[in-house]
């Protein structure tokens, strides 16, 4: 079965760091663009940043841009969110997102999140 | 940044059919922008319901189908069922690996 689950989420106060992880299985994940996602309480959803297959290209929204680094392990299934200087605005469940790139641009499979509380 | 734009909220009656868009702040949508739509239903994750404006993800019912209507992708539901009470995402890709979502559409059955 094609599965991703984030771990890592809690709560963090404002300023604190939060490292993200979303590990893989049914596939074969180093062959896949991977995105976060994430979604604030009561909100819609928001793209947060991607990172290629061979991690050679990656991009961050604006709203977390400077503040965030995107990162895989391919040899271990994994993808990671390295979150600092977080704000209560970062409030949300982040969900890890399998991509399909090339002709397509969607996401396809989705993990069940895991959730960032900010606050003091 | 581009701004996606969807109703906030539709209502459609049992057995009817509803079409939700989403448009783009400063440009038409077409195909080049990969236009996909997404179905969440409160504390679920998302589910992938169309992809590349027309093409319905695998089991996915096709009462759901995807379409550009003048100048924005659209979800028409076909015989909306009591289960299709959701929330409603679009997503446009953007270019350069990155992509800006529609605020959603809150789909009442009723």
């Amino acid at each position: 079965e094609v599965q991703l689950v984030e771990s890592g989420g809690g709560l963090v106060q404002p300023g604190g760091s939060l490292r993200l992880s979303c590990t893989a299985s049914g596939f074969s994940f180093g062959t896949y663009s991977m995105n976060w996602v994430r979604q604030a309480p009561g909100m819609g959803l928001e793209w947060v940043s991607y990172i290629s297959s061979s991690s050679r290209t990656i991009y961050y929204a604006d709203s977390v841009k400077g503040r965030s680094t995107i990162s895989r392990d391919n040899a271990k299934n994994s993808l990671h969110l390295q979150m600092n200087s977080l704000r209560a605005e970062d409030t949300a469940v982040y969900y890890c997102a399998r991509t399909m790139v090339d002709y397509f641009y969607y996401m396809d499979v989705w993990g069940k999140g895991t959730t960032v509380t900010v606050s003091s | 940044q581009a701004v996606v734009t969807q109703e906030p909220s539709f209502s459609v009656s049992p057995g009817g059919t509803v079409t939700l868009t989403c448009g783009l702040s400063s440009a038409s949508v077409s195909t080049s922008y990969y236009p996909s739509w997404y179905q969440q239903t409160p504390g679920q994750a998302p589910r992938t319901l169309i992809y590349t404006t027309t093409t319905r993800s695998s089991g996915v019912p096709d009462r759901f189908s995807g379409s550009i209507l003048g100048d924005k992708a659209a979800l028409t539901i076909t015989g909306a069922q009591a289960d299709d009470e959701s929330d409603y995402y679009c997503v446009l890709y953007m270019g350069s690996g990155t992509w800006v979502f529609g605020g959603g559409t809150k789909l009442t059955v009723l």
